[in-house]
C-alpha cells in the first residue's frame, strides 16, 4: 500500500514552454499532498503544500503564478511549471500524506527530471 | 519554525562495520521523526520512523533512538552492506493539522565491499 505515481518521469521542453507534472496516489486517498524540489546532492526543498479542494501554500521564495498548482481530488494533484526556462530545470518530487503508516507519513512519488533548453 | 541539523554529510565505511547519523531538530513540539533512504536518481524511501511517545525503534538492522530533553534523533544501521549506499535524510514534524516534514541536509553513505 501508499503508492505514489509521478507523470512524466523526464521532460525535455523548450524555454517559454508551460509543464504540466501529476502526481497520484494509487492506493489511498491524500488529503494533503506536497511538491518538493531537488538540486544535484542537495536536499529536498518543499515547494508547496496542496491540499484538496483548496489553494496551495506556497513556502517562501517560490513564485506562485510560476509554479501553478492544483488538487482537484483526493488522489491527484498536479503542478505546472509555466513559462519555463533553464533555470528552472530540476528535479521535481511530489509526496502524499496518508496510508496505512498513519496520517503524517508521507510517500513520495519517483520524481520529474525537468530540462528546459 | 523547526530547523533539522543532520551530521555528518558524508560517511564511508567498511562493509560489516555500523553507521550512525545524528539529526538535531529545533521545535520542541514536533513528535514524529522519519528517515529516509534516497539512491541516486530515484525517490526517498521511508525506512523507519519514531514518535515522540517512544525512546528508540529497531527493525532488523536499522535502529532509531530519539532523545526529546536533548532535541536530537539517531539512525544506525548495524552489519552495513553496499546496497545500504545511498543518502540518507532525516526529517521533523508536529503531528498536527497539515504540518509539513522540515528535512535535514542529508548523509551520503558510502559502504566499500
Amino acid at each position: 500500500g501508499a503508492v505514489v505515481s509521478q507523470h512524466p518521469s523526464r521532460v525535455i521542453c523548450k524555454s517559454g514552454t508551460s509543464v504540466k507534472i501529476e502526481c497520484r496516489s494509487l492506493d489511498f486517498q491524500a488529503t494533503t499532498m506536497f511538491w518538493y524540489r531537488q538540486f544535484p546532492k542537495k536536499s529536498l526543498m518543499l515547494m508547496a503544500t496542496s491540499n484538496e479542494g483548496s489553494k496551495a501554500t506556497y513556502e517562501q521564495g517560490v513564485e506562485k503564478d510560476k509554479f501553478l498548482i492544483n488538487h482537484a481530488s483526493l488522489t491527484l494533484s498536479t503542478l505546472t511549471v509555466t513559462s519555463a526556462h533553464p533555470e528552472d530545470s530540476s528535479f521535481y518530487i511530489c509526496s502524499a500524506r496518508g496510508g496505512s503508516g498513519g496520517g503524517e507519513t508521507q510517500y513520495f512519488g519517483p520524481g520529474t527530471r525537468l530540462l528546459v533548453l | 519554525g523547526e530547523n533539522v541539523e543532520q551530521h555528518p554529510s558524508t560517511l564511508s565505511v567498511q562493509e560489516g562495520d555500523s553507521a550512525v547519523i545524528k539529526c538535531t531538530y529545533s521545535d520542541s513540539a514536533s513528535n514524529y521523526f522519519p528517515w529516509y533512504k534516497q539512491e541516486l536518481g530515484k525517490r526517498p524511501q521511508l525506512i523507519i520512523d519514531i514518535r515522540s511517545n517512544v525512546g528508540e525503534k529497531k527493525d532488523q538492522r536499522i535502529a532509531v533512538t530519539l532523545n526529546k530533553t536533548a532535541k536530537h534523533f539517531s539512525l544506525h544501521i548495524t552489519e552495513t552492506q553496499p546496497e545500504d549506499s545511498a543518502v540518507y535524510f532525516c526529517a521533523a514534524t508536529r503531528d498536527t493539522g497539515f504540518q509539513k516534514l522540515v528535512f535535514g541536509t542529508g548523509t551520503r553513505l558510502l559502504v566499500s565491499p
